[in-house]
């Protein structure tokens, strides 16, 4: 089976750097993806990670171990349009299935 | 370039009645398509996936069902709702890259 989880909710400050963790267990893992949600939207992709290391894109990095099966999505110079549930999500190798986690709900104070 | 329609936007639907939400996909072939639903301050749950014509896999049977009759659209259909059936009911596709792309979705809303 699968099995995804991260925090339900954080809370960091405009201006800073927040860090969401996401560990997972699945058979057949083919990569791990971020995606961010804002209420009442549909999520947009952020990052795919597939080997292990850093990806940078922006403000955003993304980070990937497979031999502990875990990822965390980091936030840099923090905005207000942050403010945001994001997705942990996780491809099976062998068919097409993605499967998410619950998400993070990120609030950005000022 | 690739654009994802899924409609309608809103639905209000009385218990017991019938659901067909519809998703098209232009600007690609052969895509992977999905339906997920989310409740509210939930994530998603991939309900149904599909590689091509007429080859779905479900992971949540119950309620619902899905058919994909051409290449590049995918239904998602109830005979009977229920209360618990309301949600916020996402389809995406997936093409040669890894990501999937989201329709607008549609909030389903059953009374």
């Amino acid at each position: 089976g699968q099995n995804i989880d991260q925090p339900t909710e954080m809370t960091a400050t405009e201006g800073a750097i927040v860090q969401i963790n996401c560990t997972y267990q699945t058979s057949g893992f083919n990569g791990l993806f971020w995606y961010q949600q804002h209420a009442g939207e549909a999520p947009t992709f952020l990052s795919y990670n597939v080997l292990d290391g850093l990806e940078e894109k922006g403000r955003f990095s993304s980070f990937l171990s497979r031999s502990k099966g875990y990822s965390y999505l980091l936030l840099k110079e923090l905005q207000m349009k942050d403010s945001a549930s994001y997705l942990c999500a996780v491809r099976v190798r062998g068919a097409s299935k993605i499967i998410f986690g619950s998400g993070t709900r990120l609030s950005i104070r000022p | 370039s690739q654009t994802i329609h899924q409609w309608p936007a809103t639905l209000v639907q009385p218990v017991g009645s019938p659901l067909s939400l519809e998703c098209t996909v232009e600007g690609t072939s052969n895509p992977n398509l999905y339906w997920y639903r989310q409740a509210a301050g939930r994530g998603l749950q991939l309900l149904f996936y599909s590689i091509g014509i007429d080859q779905i896999s479900s992971e949540v049977p119950q309620n619902l069902s899905a058919s994909r009759p051409q290449d590049r659209q995918f239904i998602l259909s109830s005979k009977k709702l229920l209360l618990s059936d309301s949600g916020f009911y996402l389809c995406a596709w997936r093409g040669q890259g890894p990501e999937a792309f989201f329709g607008q979705g549609t909030r389903l809303t059953v009374v």
